[in-house]
């Protein structure tokens, strides 16, 4: 079955230092990977994507994500967090095509950013 | 661009009353929108996928019945959710795919709607 995990349900960092959200996915053929962040009581915004090109990949709000195929990861990164970066971060994956499919989510991991 | 509303944001209701979701693509055409349920602190679980005009794809173990998706234009889909009970009580997000070839892998989502059944 396609699917994709995060492993943690909570990161906390301090204000400043890199933060790194884990996400691992099983699918079959290509695939097309997402970051989406949601605010309390909010929906889902869009981060950033892999469809296909250089593994690393810039998004909104200075979040990264780097694809690596050999481990099957797409962990999200950014060099100095803010406490403004506090949410819930979700990893998905797109099954049944890229054009296509339907976005099948990771259980999200709620991300903590003290000053 | 690329905004996607969904109407309201807020609801309680009474059990065995039925409540229905508005979502809408405000500047762009949908031919693809999906319904999703999240409790608490937890993920998304898709519910149903509508393509305009047609009837919706229901996952497993969504009742149709229950949860009875239209999606009559491309900028409008509608859930409504009859009967309601305290188990329905969640918060129900929409998101809406474009259509055309510029944004055909981009799927935007609307704030949300938070359905309290008392």
């Amino acid at each position: 079955a396609q699917s994709v995990a995060q492993p943690e349900d909570q990161v906390n960092v301090a204000e400043g230092n890199p933060l790194t959200v884990k996400c691992t996915y099983s699918v079959s053929g290509n695939p097309y990977l997402f970051w989406y962040v949601q605010y309390p009581n909010r929906g889902l915004q869009f981060l950033l994507k892999y469809i296909t090109g250089d593994n690393l990949v810039k998004g909104s709000y200075g979040f990264e994500a780097e694809f690596n195929k050999s481990q099957t990861s797409f962990h999200l990164k950014k060099p100095s967090a803010l406490v403004s970066d506090s949410a819930l971060y979700f990893c998905a994956v797109r099954v049944g095509g890229n054009q296509g499919g339907k976005l099948i989510f990771g259980q999200g991991t709620e991300l903590s950013v003290k000053p | 661009g690329a905004v996607v509303s969904q109407h309201p944001s807020r609801v309680i209701c009474k059990s065995g009353t039925s409540v229905k979701i508005e979502c809408r693509s405000l500047d762009f055409q949908a031919t693809t929108m999906f319904w999703y349920r999240q409790f608490p602190k937890q993920s998304l679980m898709l519910m149903a996928t509508s393509n305009e005009g047609s009837k919706a794809t229901y996952e497993q173990g969504v009742e149709k019945d229950k949860f009875l998706i239209n999606h009559a234009s491309l900028t409008l889909s509608t859930l409504t959710v009859t009967s309601a009970h305290p188990e329905d009580s969640s918060f129900y997000i929409c998101s809406a795919r474009a259509g055309t070839s510029g944004r055909a892998n981009e799927q935007f989502f609307g704030p949300g709607t938070r359905l309290t059944v008392l």
